[in-house]
């Protein structure tokens, strides 16, 4: 079963453009939300996190929206660059000892120049 | 400095063989992981220790053995290599269970 949920596998932008990623979890206890990016050949990199006490938090072009009410979380990056283009995985996990990431299946986004 | 290293990149065997894969880090972390991305893309834990200790064993084969000699260090053994085990796997390491990972670049294994 898929606790956390990225239901498009692709988005394309224009370069200077919102992108906005999606993602959906289905385990109300999950204590923290991470969004990791990932190039061709190379493993994840954590991007930006948020705890499910906060609904946003902001780092440079990048935000996450946390709404606990839809289990619902987005990352949104503005304006987007043509380096942003990778794959993005949304993880997420519990707070305490011998806990683990649980990821979706990741998104592909693409920004054109 | 790479934080968490793994060799091999790629790795190709025949089925029914013996493989290993090493993972280091040099983060001072206390969590080593291993991941499996599959064909389908997911990322999922098969492993976890904390300063050597077994502490996540997900539903993986036997032929699958973690070792980890100290806490910078978790190698994989696979017994008997099977078409399916064919999959990119990750290690990871964090401070923190759960949260904060640093992945290696991964391993691309290939069953023929």
């Amino acid at each position: 079963d898929q606790q956390v949920k990225q239901n498009s596998p692709s988005l394309s932008v224009q370069e200077g453009r919102i992108s906005i990623l999606n993602c959906d979890y289905t385990n109300s206890m999950f204590d923290y939300f991470l969004w990791y990016k990932k190039y061709p050949a190379e493993g994840p990199t954590f991007l930006i996190s948020i705890s499910s006490i906060k609904d946003k938090n902001e780092d440079g072009r990048f935000t996450v929206f946390l709404n606990k009410s839809a289990k619902h979380l987005s990352l949104h990056i503005v304006p987007s660059q043509p380096g942003d283009s990778a794959v993005y995985f949304c993880a997420a996990s519990f707070a305490g000892a011998n806990s683990k990431l649980t990821f979706g299946k990741g998104i592909t986004l693409s920004v054109r120049p | 400095d790479t934080a968490v290293s793994q060799t091999p990149k790629y790795l190709v065997t025949q089925m029914g063989n013996d493989k290993s894969i090493k993972c280091e880090q040099n983060l001072g972390h206390d969590t080593m992981y291993w991941y499996k991305q599959d064909s389908k893309k997911f990322l999922k834990i098969m492993f976890s220790y904390n300063n050597k200790e077994l502490i996540i064993n997900e539903t993986v084969p036997n032929r699958f053995s973690p070792k980890s000699p100290d806490k910078a260090h978790l190698n994989l053994h696979i017994n008997s290599l099977e078409l399916g085990d064919s999959a990119v796997y990750f290690c990871a390491s964090s401070q923190e269970t759960g949260y904060g990972y640093t992945f290696g670049s991964g391993t691309r294994l290939t069953v023929v």
